[in-house]
């Protein structure tokens, strides 16, 4: 079936550090919406990207969707230990398809 | 955030048993979903349900049987279950066009079948 491409599938960094996820798509998508999930917890929104070359701001949270529609990337500034959880991005290809979520990035954060 | 509430959150089933699992949305909105997710597998899509009408069945096995009484209940009745199945299943629901709106999950029920 579908697939979306996310990456680093783990990552690990002491806190105050800058990072980011990834997803990748080899089709044009409709729009991208990603969400958090603490561990033990339940999947949040968190934004909607539809236009290309969108940028978005939350506090230290970036989020980005490419030119061409078809990548997008969460970039979080001077991370925080309570930003450790899994970083999901969902594709969502128009004509009425389902969201198609990616594996998520789990981050760690060390204080 | 209560808006989207499961019951129950830990479930222990053998394979020849039946259980239900139950989720209600307060937030007013008119798509249910449920979910499956597993260790090391991107969340999976299995029914959706707009205005009590069911859209989508991703080709779920028919021990997992869903039923939308009204806009704001949702269950997922199961039978005869494998231990494949055990997962944590998610509810959600969203407003609006479908498959374009936010998710509003639930906390989740964790299935484990023996």
């Amino acid at each position: 079936g579908q697939q979306v491409m996310q990456i680093p599938q783990y990552q690990h960094v002491q806190e105050g550090e800058d990072f980011t996820t990834y997803c990748n798509s080899s089709t044009t998508l409709s729009n991208i919406q990603w969400y958090k999930q603490r561990p033990g917890g339940h999947p949040v929104f968190l934004i909607q990207l539809v236009k290309s070359g969108e940028v978005k701001k939350q506090k230290r949270l970036t989020f980005q969707f490419g030119e061409a529609k078809k990548n997008s990337s969460l970039h979080i500034t001077a991370t925080q230990t309570t930003d450790v959880g899994t970083y999901f991005c969902a594709e969502l290809r128009g004509g009425n398809t389902p969201l198609v979520f990616g594996k998520g990035t789990r981050l760690s954060v060390i204080a | 955030e209560t808006g989207v509430t499961q019951t129950p959150r830990h479930l222990v089933m053998g394979m020849t048993n039946k259980k239900s699992l139950k989720c209600e949305q307060h937030l007013g909105h008119n798509a249910m979903y449920w979910y499956k997710q597993s260790a090391k597998k991107p969340l999976e899509l299995m029914f959706v349900y707009s205005l009590e009408e069911r859209v989508e069945n991703n080709s779920v096995p028919s021990r997992f049987s869903p039923e939308c009484p009204n806009s704001s209940h949702l269950f997922l009745h199961l039978h005869t279950l494998q231990p494949e199945d055990s997962a944590l299943y998610l509810c959600a629901s969203s407003q609006g066009q479908i498959h374009n709106s936010p998710l509003h999950f639930g906390n989740g029920t964790r299935l484990t079948v023996t």
